[in-house]
């Protein structure tokens, strides 16, 4: 299995615009979650999924953030309108279990101009 | 609300000493724990875990301590190598996995 596939690598969009995230978890991970990795609060959990249903979504900062896993290959997180306050770097990881070790994808670093 | 505390945002050791970092956390439901590694422009690597029914677990320089009632956790490493220098991510489960904020570690030679 090549890992957790993240694209874009890198997001470069104008304030106001609408921004998606793409992840492809490991084949048969159960779990999936969504992070922002800030200087401040270090790997934000923002939401996390299992078998493919948001399970908690308080991590989510506003209702400009939505998520979304259509089926157990892809998820996407999209910023709808983006804001300069939303660069940082976005990583999607996948587990096969609850309570066992996470995969991380490369992230996607976001920047909001 | 913050639910796992890494307090020291840097740690700088000498090569062939111990390193130990620090984690704390706030909810006694958390029953995993894990440290993570990670390299710029990488995502973050699993490194070592411990179960909340056990309070050592070893896996070669790396030594990972658990105090339930203090709710503490640390990660040792010995003896410390410059390939070790990264940022240490100290996680807890409840099947979601919360993350501290890191601690940047520097191995000198």
């Amino acid at each position: 299995d090549a890992g957790v596939i993240q694209s874009p690598r890198h997001e470069v969009t104008e304030m106001g615009q609408e921004v998606t995230l793409r992840c492809k978890p490991i084949s048969g991970h159960d779990y999936l979650f969504w992070y922002r990795q800030t200087m401040m609060r270090g790997l934000e959990l923002l939401i996390y999924f299992n078998n493919n249903v948001p399970i908690d979504d308080s991590g989510m900062p506003e209702d400009r953030f939505s998520a979304k896993m259509p089926n157990a290959s892809f998820s996407t997180l999209k910023i709808q309108p983006s804001e300069p306050r939303d660069s940082a770097v976005y990583f999607c990881a996948s587990s096969p279990g609850g309570n066992t070790e996470a995969f991380f994808g490369q992230g996607t670093r976001l920047t909001v101009v | 609300d913050q639910q796992v505390k890494q307090n020291s945002p840097s740690l700088s050791v000498q090569e062939g000493r111990i390193s130990i970092l620090n984690c704390d956390y706030t909810n006694s439901m958390f029953d995993y724990f894990l440290w993570y590694k990670k390299y710029p422009a990488e995502g973050p690597t699993f490194l070592i875990s411990i179960s909340s029914i056990k309070d050592k677990n070893e896996d070669g320089r790396f030594t990972v301590f658990l105090n339930k009632s203090a709710k503490h956790l640390s990660l040792h490493i010995v003896p410390s190598q410059p390939g070790d220098s990264a940022v240490y991510f100290c996680a807890a489960s409840a099947n979601d996995m919360r993350f501290g904020a890191g601690t940047r570690l520097t191995v000198k030679p």
